[in-house]
């Protein structure tokens, strides 16, 4: 049973498209996380939501909104996408907002644009 | 200059070699380091975590932190093929919000 999960998978798109990456949690976690992993690899936090309000947002452009129904989903909008919105982007999952909790990570959505 | 700073490699070495990994960091308020590690076309997993200067041991794995020179290692003894992954460090200071360092990809040849 997949503990986190994101869709889709794959994502390929043309630049000035508007797209959607769901994720979902089924460990009961209270805090969600987006990151965006570039291809050196690097991971860097996009997001983090604690029961359904945000709590971290760092410099991402405004054209990325997070929204969380519910404490299970988090999902990432991206309008307008740029070349270099290229990248593995991350759903993770923790138990509570303290930094020392392990965080649980998805399978990745590979964005590509063109 | 990157708040954690880690050689991406990559490192190959042969099966049963001990594969040495390394971070360097620049604040000093970090309290906590964890290493992950990802497989390919994976999400990354919590391997070792760690609260203070000293060793942890677990298993096959070793971390070790160097709060003075803010410097912490990731040892794998005894390495196998299944431990070819990318190492990922990261560390934070009692919010929530960890810094990673760019990971070092490791292959272990049979």
């Amino acid at each position: 049973d997949t503990a986190v999960s994101q869709t889709p998978k794959y994502l390929v798109t043309q630049m000035g498209n508007d797209k959607s990456i769901k994720c979902e949690q089924n460990l009961g976690h209270d805090t969600m996380y987006w990151y965006k992993q570039d291809s050196k690899k690097f991971l860097k936090i996009m997001f983090s939501y604690n029961n359904k309000e945000l709590i971290i947002n760092e410099t991402v452009p405004n054209r990325f909104s997070p929204k969380s129904p519910d404490k299970a989903h988090l999902n990432l909008h991206i309008n307008s996408l740029e070349l270099g919105d290229s990248a593995v982007y991350f759903c993770a999952s923790s138990l509570a907002l303290a930094g020392e909790e392990t965080q649980y990570f998805g399978p990745g959505t590979r964005l590509l644009v063109l | 200059q990157k708040e954690v700073e880690q050689d991406p490699g990559p490192l190959s070495v042969p099966e049963g070699a001990i594969v040495s990994l390394n971070c360097t960091y620049s604040n000093s308020a970090f309290q906590y380091f964890m290493w992950y590690r990802q497989y390919s076309r994976k999400g990354p997993e919590l391997l070792m975590y760690t609260y203070s200067s000293g060793n942890k041991e677990d298993g096959r794995f070793t971390a070790q932190v160097d709060k003075s020179s803010k410097y912490i290692s990731l040892f794998i003894r005894d390495s196998q093929p299944s431990d070819s992954a990318t190492y990922l460090c990261a560390m934070g200071v009692g919010d929530y919000k960890l810094s990673f360092g760019a990971g070092t990809t490791v292959t272990v040849r049979a």
